[in-house]
């Protein structure tokens, strides 16, 4: 596609309820990127894939996070009984390798 | 660590002056530098990029920025600054760790007046 999409826009979850988010990178993109974005914050790294291969999942906050990636294109990043600190904006990009990252618009999650 | 410092949560420039956001790095090895531009509710758009080759860069929307090794920073300005430029704006350094990923800074505000 033309640019990284991310579904959907917005999310409004209850407490304790799992949630999936979905991204379809730009085609041919290798590298695959999930951030999380706090009020007021910059993004902060969740995960990161090179095709179907996650390679680093060092900024997942707890195990109930996780993220794949199956076919090396589209990512889903799964929460599981979300709590109210989970609420933030959830953003997916994908790069070509060693280059600049393309952001989609981002998932508002928010839990109540 | 690697991390990325923006010392100013804030700023206020008038109309058509000038801007200069600053950044400050920390990373090893030669980073890879970025400046990104985020206006409310939406994602993230490349301002500019440094990788190697000429420290002055310049960007999209008459930004440039200048990468200066010696102090760790990456400064961004812009000569004259439109109201059309109030947005978050955030440094980030790439690095190497088993692949490449992009560590953002917390981000400076800027606010135009007219």
């Amino acid at each position: 596609g033309a640019g990284v999409s991310q579904s959907p826009r917005y999310k409004v979850a209850k407490r304790g309820q799992d949630v999936a988010l979905r991204c379809d990178p730009i085609s041919g993109h290798v590298s695959l990127f999930w951030y999380q974005q706090a009020l007021g914050q910059g993004p902060e790294f969740l995960t990161y894939f090179q095709n179907e291969a996650q390679l680093d999942k060092s900024g997942l906050p707890s195990d109930r996070f996780f993220a794949e990636r199956p076919e090396g294109s589209v990512s889903t990043l799964k929460i599981q009984r979300t709590q109210q600190e989970d609420s933030a904006v959830y953003l997916c990009a994908s790069s070509l390798g060693d280059s600049e990252a393309f952001f989609g618009q981002g998932t508002r999650l928010t839990v109540v | 660590a690697q991390s990325v410092t923006q010392p100013d949560i804030h700023i206020t420039v008038s109309e058509g002056a000038s801007l200069e956001l600053r950044c400050n790095y920390s990373y090893g090895a030669t980073p890879y530098l970025f400046w990104y531009v985020q206006s409310p509710g939406q994602g993230l758009q490349l301002l500019l990029k440094y990788f190697s080759g000429d420290t002055l860069v310049q960007g999209i929307k008459g930004f440039e920025a200048e990468f200066k090794r010696s102090q760790s920073s990456f400064n961004l300005r812009k000569p004259s600054v439109h109201w059309s430029d109030a947005a978050e704006y955030f440094c980030a350094v790439g690095i190497h760790t088993g692949g490449f990923k992009t560590i953002f800074g917390a981000g400076t505000r800027l606010f135009v007046k007219a």
